[in-house]
């Protein structure tokens, strides 16, 4: 599973409260994303990573920030709850080599009230 | 943008049967990659595409790409019960995958 892990595994939150999820990596690798998967969209880039303060945006990125200050570690923030940020999140690495698939962590399932 | 379609959404199959899930992008892909997803897990990478025309096995499971490089196809012959679970394919776009929406497979006994 190329030592991936987020936390929390499960939140419940509130309408409006800011949240962070975390994705840590232990094999260094350069590239982590982060998608969430909703039934009938499969699983859609929310940002990714490219280094160490290296960000950019992917195709549902309002309403989310991201930021890497290590390596290890990418967190994933949603400033102000709403209830359509309801849906499983997971975070990848990407190898370094060819052909560059991605391994994904365990998830973490956030449902906003 | 682009956009990864893939047909059917869901597939029930009796155990032994064949299935086949498709892909179509909009745009030409340098690769294509094939995940699949265990009920209640996460996506695990089977494989990747590169070349046009590019056919690859892995024991009961044949993966195509097609000629112009903007579809391809997973066919599983004679299901088991351990093939359930939702199949993606994902298109390579510089830095970042497209996933597809994704093919359910469930297999009756």
């Amino acid at each position: 599973d190329a030592g991936i892990t987020q936390s929390p595994r499960h939140k419940v939150t509130e309408t409006g409260t800011p949240v962070t999820l975390r994705c840590h990596q232990t094999e260094n690798h350069r590239y982590m994303y982060w998608y969430r998967q909703d039934p009938g969209h499969g699983l859609r880039l929310i940002h990714y990573s490219y280094g160490v303060k290296d960000t950019d945006k992917g195709e549902v990125s309002d309403g989310y920030s991201v930021s890497r200050s290590k390596t290890e570690d990418f967190l994933l923030t949603l400033e102000s709850a709403t209830s359509s940020q309801t849906s499983v999140y997971f975070c990848a690495i990407r190898t370094s080599g060819g052909p560059y698939e991605q391994y994904f962590g365990p998830g973490t399932r956030l449902t906003v009230t | 943008g682009q956009q990864v379609m893939q047909i059917p959404q869901y597939q029930h199959v009796q155990e032994g049967e064949d299935f086949t899930t498709y892909c179509n992008s909009s745009t030409t892909l340098s690769n294509i990659q094939w995940y699949k997803q265990r009920p209640g897990g996460h996506p695990v990478f089977l494989i990747q595409l590169v070349k046009s025309g590019e056919v690859k096995k892995q024991k009961r499971l044949t993966f195509q790409f097609g000629e112009a490089k903007k579809n391809s196809s997973l066919h599983i012959t004679a299901t088991q019960t351990t093939d359930v679970g939702t199949y993606f394919c994902a298109g390579q776009y510089y830095d970042k995958l497209i996933f597809g929406t994704g093919t359910r497979l469930q297999v009756f006994p």
